[in-house]
């Protein structure tokens, strides 16, 4: 089973809510990835977590807030998003060292803000 | 830095014709190389993968060979189908640099025919 899982598909949020993005994977992989990613453009990293650790922020506004609660779930939490924050928001995994670190992408979520 | 170049799309083709996307890359250290498809509405789907010079990476009648002394991964599939019809994106993991930063082409669309 090679298989990401991202709720919701689709989210239309307003400027002042708050809300969350999940992401879960059952495969045993330790280190999971937050993208966003703009229509015609390869993806952006944002979060990468390691071992539920967080391990690299890319300078990510506090708008955005993740959160790994166990090694199968990765939560994003949005508050305050600005319009061009719409984005498909893409979730990966990848396994334990093997020396290659490939990445195993979720459906994503589409993201527009009002 | 590291950096993937892509050749620009979108690329037209009928089916049962020969595809290659070409890509080259900039890496400082010894790079892991992949290939990601993205169809129309998707998540992106690790396509595969070459870890060292001279590996070739193979599914579903996709390949691409490791070229070190070109630093070149061109994409090649013999005959396409419609189904086909996607985003392909190359990109890098360089070994030397974080193991978790994939570096991303800007993409190709591949539209095929029937």
């Amino acid at each position: 089973d090679t298989e990401v899982t991202q709720t919701p598909k689709h989210l239309v949020m307003g400027m002042t809510n708050k809300k969350s993005l999940k992401c879960e994977q059952h495969m045993g992989h330790r280190a999971m990835y937050w993208y966003k990613q703009k229509a015609k453009k390869p993806p952006e990293l944002m979060f990468v977590y390691s071992y539920e650790k967080l391990s690299i922020n890319e300078s990510v506004p506090s708008r955005f807030s993740p959160e790994c609660p166990n090694s199968s779930l990765l939560n994003l939490h949005l508050h305050a998003l600005q319009p061009e924050d719409s984005a498909l928001y893409l979730c990966a995994s990848s396994p334990p060292s093997t020396g290659v670190y490939e990445q195993y992408f979720g459906p994503g979520t589409r993201l527009t803000v009002t | 830095g590291d950096s993937v170049t892509q050749m620009e799309g979108p690329v037209t083709l009928s089916e049962e014709a020969f595809l290659t996307i070409n890509c080259t890359y900039t890496a400082t250290g010894y790079p892991s190389l992949f290939w990601y498809v993205q169809y129309p509405g998707e998540g992106l789907q690790l396509l595969l993968k070459a870890t060292k010079a001279d590996d070739k990476g193979s599914n579903k009648g996709f390949e691409a060979t490791y070229r070190k002394e070109t630093t070149s991964f061109h994409l090649e599939k013999g005959s396409v189908q419609v189904s086909d019809s996607a985003v392909y994106f190359c990109a890098l993991m360089d070994s030397g640099g974080s193991n978790y930063k994939l570096t991303f082409g800007k993409g190709t669309l591949l539209t095929v025919n029937p």
